[in-house]
């Protein structure tokens, strides 16, 4: 139980273009999902928490206008990455919590890298 | 404000060897405390959730501990394959607040 898909595991792209980042709860309900980067050999960073139906709430120093996050169903949340630059270049990783829990299970992460 | 600390940085050990990792943690209200696993390249692997003082918890090699004030993680035996950064976080303000985490190399 408890399992998370993120798609796609690893994209290319070039500087300019837009990403978008798919994260599944196969197997439960996430009422609550949130989103992270990792850059090599360091923490994980929470970059934003989307309640399913609401508007995503970001950390301090994320951009909400380059980091569109929408969490439409109790199983699916998207992360774009609009514009992307090499700077945005990571490891994005996802996580979802159901309701009641405070348990965080986590997708397999998407590696990024801009060109 | 809530903290969590982790200890060693880093531990090498031979296969068999057993040891255990330390994670401390100040936090008003304890709401569970829980172990990942993260292998390189991938999102962290939930292995326990520990909620009062006294609790423990096992799978396979691993066994978990928590008091008032920090949890170990033992590790009995290991092998090769328990090799990974192991990573301990306390739920705060519907976040999670994280432990740098302790890579563990285990040694043929």
């Amino acid at each position: 139980g408890a399992v998370v898909s993120q798609h796609p595991s690893w994209v290319i792209c070039k500087s300019g273009t837009s990403v978008k980042i798919e994260c599944r709860s196969l197997d439960f309900q996430a009422t609550t999902m949130f989103w992270y980067r990792q850059f090599p050999k360091q923490s994980l960073m929470l970059m934003a928490t989307s309640n399913e139906g609401s508007k995503a709430t970001y950390e301090q120093g994320v951009e909400k206008d380059k980091f569109l996050i929408n969490h439409a169903s109790l199983t699916l949340s998207t992360l774009t990455v609009t514009s992307a630059h090499p700077e945005d270049s990571s490891f994005y990783i996802c996580s979802a919590r159901a309701s009641g829990h405070n348990e965080q299970f986590f997708g397999p992460g998407t590696r990024l890298t801009v060109l | 404000e809530d903290q969590v600390t982790q200890s060693p940085e880093a531990l090498r050990l031979q296969e068999g060897e057993s040891s255990s990792l330390n994670c401390s943690y100040t936090v008003s209200g304890l709401r569970g405390l829980f172990w990942y696993r993260q292998d390189p390249g991938k999102g962290p692997e939930f292995l326990f959730t520990l909620y009062s003082a006294g609790e423990e918890k096992e799978k396979e090699r691993l066994k978990a501990t928590l008091t008032k004030k920090e949890s170990f993680l033992h590790i009995t035996a290991p092998k090769p394959e328990d090799s990974a950064t192991y990573l301990c976080a306390v739920p705060s303000n519907y976040q999670l607040i994280w432990g740098a985490g302790t890579k563990l190399i285990i040694k043929p």
